[in-house]
């Protein structure tokens, strides 16, 4: 059964990097399976960040695409997030999350978030 | 972007009732949305898939239909576990995620 793990820190100053890892056990992140980063405001939906592929291939929201990073490392199983400048709208909850490309793809194996708060 | 409107935003309920969240694209999406259910603190947990198909282990209670621009949720015969909120997810164009529609205990 593969799970998901969330780490990183939890508060990040105004301007800063966020920066979150997301660990990957009971299976391989080689699989044919993108991985995703999503997140939540306190208190309102879900916004979907980017994903990234084994290869390294990544999509990234538009929205979020000249401040985000997404990578991977497949030695240690793990992908990762990079956004910065990071600013008080960027806290929330970080979910890392496994797509299933099935018939039309859907996020099925969610991590159980992260709570990061920008704040000085 | 494709646009996800759910509605209603809020919805009270008894148990036993049987209660429908329905989930409006921007654009034709064909039958690319999927279901999930969020209980506070929690993460998002996958219902429903390509609009109809039930993900496995997911009560048989819970039903979706729809396709092109207008999708709908059915939960029947209301149990005290289903109280959560709920979200349509459009995977068509990137992703984007309806705003959600928090069931409430009547």
């Amino acid at each position: 059964q593969v799970q998901l793990q969330e780490s990183g820190p939890g508060l990040v100053k105004p301007s800063g990097t966020l920066s979150l890892t997301c660990a990957v056990s009971g299976g391989s992140i080689d699989s044919s399976h993108w991985w995703s980063w999503v997140r939540q405001p306190p208190g309102k939906g879900l916004e979907w960040i980017g994903e990234i592929y084994h290869s390294g291939s990544t999509t990234y929201n538009p929205s979020l695409t000249s401040r985000v990073t997404i990578s991977v490392d497949k030695s240690k199983n793990h992908f990762s997030l990079n956004l910065t400048p990071v600013t008080a709208a960027d806290t929330a909850v970080y979910y890392c999350a496994r797509w299933n490309t099935g018939r039309v793809g859907y996020f099925d194996i969610w991590g159980r978030g992260t709570l990061v708060a920008v704040s000085s | 972007d494709i646009q996800m409107t759910q509605s209603p935003s809020s919805l009270s309920a008894s148990v036993g009732d049987t209660v429908t969240i329905t989930c409006r694209a921007s654009q034709s999406i064909i039958t690319y949305v999927n279901w999930y259910q969020q209980k506070p603190g929690k993460a998002p947990k996958l219902l429903i898939y390509a609009a109809s198909t039930l993900q496995s282990g997911v009560p048989s209670r819970f039903s979706g239909s729809g396709s092109g621009t207008d999708f709908t949720l059915t939960i029947s015969s209301l149990q005290p576990e289903d109280f959560a909120t709920y979200y349509c997810h459009q995977t068509y164009n990137t992703n984007t995620f309806g705003q959600g529609t928090k069931l409430e205990i009547k």
